[in-house]
């Protein structure tokens, strides 16, 4: 059973303009979720994060939101730029444990 | 250079034969982790270690693999009698886990292995 699903496989967004990614989760004990981005042949980054007890956490050009009711988060990228060409996963804890990701969703920025 | 560093980047063995992998974790963080991640899918937990206790290990993870982390510093993840299916990128991660702290984890480049 897929406890993370990321149902867009990908994303195209003109430069400067904004990339929305969503994320659904199905476990409601999940209480930390994370964006990671990810290059071919590459380990994932680390982006952002957010605790359950948060609706919007921002660092620079990212921001995450968490709807709890609606067990869906999302990553925002304004003003977006051609380096954020990538692919895209979200990940969701309990209690610092191990993550469980989605499938991921590629992301393609335009000139 | 301080982040996880994995080793080999890749392999490349016969079906039926043994492989290592090691992984180098942030010289300050107590956790290591251990994920499977092929083609088009996200990254799959396969165990963890705090220290050098090892805390959970998945299902995916079957009698032919198996993790240590003896002195809970470097650790290594062995497949005997490879198989096909085995062929995948294995991801080695850390984290700083005490009361409080934060739940992000960092990644390595990965171990790239093909089973032919």
């Amino acid at each position: 059973d897929q406890q993370v699903k990321q149902n867009s496989p990908s994303l195209s967004v003109q430069e400067g303009r904004i990339s929305i990614l969503n994320c659904d989760y199905t476990n409601s004990m999940f209480d930390y979720f994370l964006w990671y981005k990810k290059y071919p042949a590459e380990g994932p980054t680390f982006l952002i994060s957010i605790s359950s007890i948060k609706d919007k956490n921002e660092d620079g050009r990212f921001t995450v939101f968490l709807n709890k009711s609606a067990k869906h988060l999302s990553l925002h990228i304004v003003p977006s730029q051609p380096g954020d060409s990538a692919v895209y996963f979200c990940a969701a804890s309990v209690g610092a444990q191990k993550l469980v990701f989605g499938q991921g969703t590629r992301l393609t920025i335009n000139p | 250079d301080t982040g996880v560093s994995q080793n080999p980047r890749h392999k490349i063995t016969k079906r039926g034969q043994n492989v290592t992998f090691r992984c180098d974790p942030i010289s300050e963080h107590n956790r290591l982790y251990w994920y499977r991640q092929t083609l088009g899918q996200g990254p799959e937990f396969l165990t963890y270690f705090q220290n050098e206790a090892q805390l959970e290990k998945s299902r995916l993870l079957s009698d032919r693999f198996s993790a240590e982390r003896p002195k809970g510093s470097f650790s290594t993840l062995e497949i005997q009698r490879t198989e096909q299916g085995d062929s995948a990128m294995y991801l080695c991660a850390s984290s700083s886990y005490f009361s409080g702290s934060s739940y992000e984890q960092y990644f390595g480049p990965g171990t790239r292995l093909t089973v032919t």
